[in-house]
């Protein structure tokens, strides 16, 4: 079965960086396109980043273009979510995602969900 | 781009049937079939229920339905149960590899 488990998540100073990792199994990671959603504290969803299935296109909300970067590593079934020069409004749960069911493109829709991470930005 | 607009909150009874609205605009409802529903209850992962306007993935109840009109889609509730209580939220591709949520509803089964 589909599992994510994310890591990486803590308390970092304003400015500072931070790495999530996003540990797949279960499915073909190396053909699915792979999402970075976050909900900061009792607030909505909120879509942050997208590498397309092939690896070969990343996306980004305009809240994080520029800060964020998405990657992942085939041999070891894992995405990353790199996050440079965080901001308070950065502090949320992330989770990453598996996009939809398609094959050999991008569905647009997150069909897997990992049990998050929580980033505090705090100083 | 803004967050696509929900109703903060929406309830009904058991056995009842219930609609939640999520507006958009051309750039984003009005120009894709890539509207998504997702239910969260407090403390968990979202869960998709509806993707691509209307389709359900296997294992989400058939009392669950999609559908979408110019800049609006909308989820249908229909033979409300106390375990529909949650927050759902709609999701929508905007274009250029991007997607944008929904403010989120929160439904209560009275």
């Amino acid at each position: 079965q589909v599992q994510l488990v994310e890591s990486g998540g803590g308390v970092v100073q304003p400015g500072r960086s931070l790495r999530l990792s996003c540990a797949a199994s279960g499915f073909t990671f190396s053909t699915s396109g792979m999402h970075w959603v976050r909900q900061a504290p009792g607030k909505g969803l909120e879509w942050v980043a997208v590498m397309f299935y092939d690896g070969t296109y990343k996306y980004y909300a305009d809240s994080v273009k520029g800060r964020f970067t998405i990657s992942r590593d085939i041999s070891k079934n894992t995405l990353y979510l790199q996050m440079d020069s965080l901001r308070a409004e950065d502090t949320a749960v992330y989770y990453c995602a598996r996009d939809g069911y398609c094959t050999n493109t991008t569905c647009y829709f997150f069909a897997y969900w990992g049990q998050g991470a929580l980033v505090t930005v705090s100083s | 781009q803004s967050a696509l607009t929900q109703p903060a909150s929406v309830s009904g009874s058991p056995g009842q049937s219930i609609t939640i609205s999520c507006t958009g605009t051309s750039s984003n409802i009005g120009s894709y079939k890539l509207v998504s529903w997702y239910q969260q209850h407090p403390g968990k992962a979202p869960k998709l229920m509806i993707y691509d306007v209307s389709k359900r993935p296997s294992g989400v109840s058939n009392r669950f339905s999609g559908s979408k009109s110019d800049n609006t889609a909308s989820l249908t509730i229909s033979g409300l149960q106390a375990e529909d209580e949650a927050n759902y939220y709609c999701c929508s591709y905007a274009g250029s590899g991007t997607s944008l949520f929904g403010g989120g509803t929160k439904l209560t089964v009275l």
